[in-house]
C-alpha cells in the first residue's frame, strides 16, 4: 500500500561527503517535490519536477541538486553537506492536473532524517 | 510572496474542542490546505478550502474567509492521538497545476488527559 517511499529513513554522512536521498512513488503522479524541514519549522520547498521539467526555488542553494530519471523515481543530491543541512527531507507527489484542485493534494513520503557529522 | 501566521503551540484537554487559526497575506490565492504532522513523521492531508465557508470532515472542520485572509481548523472531541503539529499551507494563483504550497510554521497541539 506504500504510495511514496523514501530510502533510507535515516542517513548519516560526514561534513563535505556527497549524499543521495531517494524517493519513489506508485501513484503515477506528474509532480514530485523535495522539501527540507528543520526541527520545529515549516517544510521549505527546494524544487519540484513537473514530469521532466525541473523547477528550482530561487533560494535553494547550489549545493542541492535533483534528478528524475523516470516518472517513479526522484533523487536529491547534496554535493557537500554542511552542518546546517541536517534536517528531515520530505518527498511529496501530486497529480498536477490544472483545473482539478480537489485532486491536487500532496502525498508525502515518510521522510529521510539526515545527520551530518 | 506569501506570509502565513499561526500560533506556535496550544494545549487542550481530551474530549474538548480546539481551534487553530491561520492568517495569510499572499500575492494570489488558489486554495488553503491543512496537514497534520506527528513528530518525526510526514505530513498527512486533512482538508482543503478554496471557497468561503466551512468544510466538515468527521471530527475535523476547516473554515475559510478569503476577504479576511483567514482560516481555522477546528478539532472536536479531542483524543490523545490528536497531539501533533498542524500545518496551514497556501497555494498561490497560477500554481494549481503543480500545487505549489507555502507552509506556515505549524501549531503544536498537546492533548492532556
Amino acid at each position: 500500500d506504500a504510495m511514496v517511499i523514501q530510502n533510507p529513513r535515516y542517513q548519516v554522512t560526514q561534513f563535505g561527503k556527497p549524499v543521495t536521498l531517494s524517493c519513489s512513488q506508485t501513484l503515477n503522479h506528474n509532480v514530485m517535490y523535495w522539501y527540507q524541514q528543520k526541527s520545529s519549522q515549516a517544510p521549505k520547498l527546494l524544487f519540484h519536477y513537473y514530469d521532466k521539467d525541473f523547477n528550482n526555488e530561487a533560494d535553494t542553494p547550489d549545493n542541492f541538486q535533483s534528478r528524475r530519471p523516470n516518472t517513479s523515481f526522484c533523487f536529491l543530491d547534496i554535493r557537500s553537506p554542511g552542518l546546517g543541512d541536517a534536517a528531515m527531507y520530505l518527498c511529496a507527489t501530486s497529480r498536477g492536473r490544472a483545473g482539478n484542485p480537489l485532486g491536487n493534494e500532496q502525498f508525502f513520503g515518510p521522510g529521510t532524517r539526515l545527520t551530518v557529522l | 510572496g506569501q506570509n502565513i501566521d499561526q500560533p506556535t503551540e496550544m494545549t487542550a484537554t481530551e474530549g474538548a474542542i480546539v481551534q487553530i487559526n491561520c492568517t495569510y497575506q499572499t500575492s494570489g490565492f488558489n486554495g488553503l490546505f491543512w496537514y497534520q504532522q506527528h513528530a518525526g513523521e510526514a505530513p498527512t492531508f486533512l482538508s482543503y478550502n478554496v471557497l468561503d465557508g466551512l468544510e466538515e470532515k468527521g471530527r475535523f472542520s476547516s473554515f475559510l474567509s478569503r476577504s479576511k485572509g483567514y482560516s481555522y481548523l477546528l478539532l472536536k472531541e479531542l483524543q490523545m492521538k490528536d497531539s501533533a503539529s498542524y500545518l496551514c499551507a497556501v497555494r498561490g494563483r497560477g500554481e494549481a497545476a503543480v500545487n505549489k504550497l507555502t507552509f506556515g510554521g505549524g501549531t503544536r497541539v498537546l492533548v492532556k488527559p
